[in-house]
This record gives structure tokens, sequence and C-alpha cells, in this order.
């Protein structure tokens, strides 16, 4: 079974700055996605950035960007010139391919951006 | 944004009583999802469908049931609401697998067993 883990419960920054959240994942799969999703007070679900894992490529969404290490099997979020409206939940999450396309979460890092 | 609505968008019951949530779609997409979100645990699945009547369990589906009798629809049941299903709500969809693979998620349900 796939598992994923988000060492951070917690994580401040303060505005302007860059934060990196850890997720490392467990599975014996090579095909692959990997996504990052927000989640601010308002509890709407939403996608930052996705990443395959055939594609070595680290994946870029404007400020926002990964450091895939598929030997590691880490997969960890980058966030440059952090801004007050990035304070949210952030999700690492897994997804076998060709699976239903089921998602596998981990428990969350709680980031918040201090002005 | 997807076309995802879940209703209702909360819900206060008491134990014992059967609940039912909906989640609608207008996007027509092949899979959709049931998770349930408690602090400390993220996000777990409790059921998915793959199609119409075709439906599967996930990682917590004990005390729940569904149906997907549309392709829109898919209906989340408690049988007998017990206060470990206090809870959020979330229902998801997804196109085909590949390069497209992603999920769109509903804005959440939260309910409350007294």
């Amino acid at each position: 079974a796939q598992t994923v883990t988000q060492s951070q419960p917690e994580m401040s920054v303060q505005e302007a700055e860059t934060v990196t959240l850890s997720c490392t994942y467990d599975t014996s799969e090579n095909n692959y996605y990997l996504f990052w999703y927000k989640q601010p007070p308002s509890r709407q679900m939403i996608l930052v950035i996705r990443q395959e894992a055939y594609k070595q490529q680290n994946a870029t969404e404007n400020r926002f960007s990964v450091n895939f290490q598929k030997a590691a099997k880490s997969f960890s979020l980058k966030i440059s010139d952090s801004q007050l409206g990035d304070t949210a939940m952030y999700f690492c999450a897994f997804m076998t391919e060709g699976g239903s396309e089921k998602l596998v979460f981990g428990k969350g890092t709680k980031l918040t951006v201090n002005p | 944004d997807a076309g995802i609505t879940q209703s209702p968008r909360h819900k206060v019951t008491e134990t014992g009583t059967p609940v039912t949530l909906r989640c609608h779609q207008t996007e027509n997409h092949r899979y959709m999802y049931w998770y349930r979100q408690d602090p400390g645990h993220g996000l777990r699945l409790i059921h998915y469908s793959y199609g119409v009547k075709d439906t599967d369990k996930g990682e917590v589906s004990d005390g729940y049931s569904v149906s997907r009798s549309k392709t829109e629809d898919f209906l989340l049941t408690l049988e007998s609401a017990t206060s470990s299903q206090t809870s959020v709500y979330f229902c998801a969809i997804s196109e085909t697998s590949g390069i497209r693979a992603r999920q769109y998620f509903g804005p959440g349900t939260r309910l409350t067993v007294t």
C-alpha cells in the first residue's frame, strides 16, 4: 500500500521569504503522479502543482516549484516570495497510474505567512 | 472551476439516524470519490465509483454505503450515524487516467453527529 508522510505539522514564514514543505512517499509502483493541494480557511481544496513520475524535470507553477527525487521518494514544495494568501493547509498526495485514480494524502502541513 | 456541488453543506443529526450526502457534477467525468477529513488524518478515501453502478471501497468504508445510478450523482449514506462519523466530507471527480490525471474537489459538507 502506498503511504505519504508529511513530517512538518506546522510551519511559518515571513512575507516575501521562501519556504519549503517536505513530503516523502512509499510505493513499489514505477508510474504515478504526485500532487500538492492547498486548503485555505474556506476549506476548498485547490490543486497547486502536479508531477508525473516519468518526468525528470521538476514542475513549476509561478511561485510554486517542486523538488522531485524519485530514488529518494521525496517530493518537496517550495514557495517563493511568500504572500499572506499562501496561509493554508498544504497536502501532499499520491496517485497510481491506472488505479482508478485514487489519491492517498499525507496528513498535511499548516503554513502561516506572517506580515 | 469544475462543476461540483455537494448538498447539504452543513448538517447536524442525532446518533442512530440515517444520513445521505449528495455529490452532483456537471463535467461528465467517469470517476467520483468520497473522502472524509479529520484533524491529524488528512483526507481519507471512503468509497469511489468508476462508472454508473460501479463502486468500490476505500480505506475507511465501514459504516458507509454509496450509490451511483447516474453519471452525475454519487450518494454517500450513513445507515446509522455515530459520533465518530462527525467530520468534513469531500466529494471529488476525475477524468480518465494519463496526462490529464487529477481530481477536482467539491466544497465539502460539515456533518456533526450528536
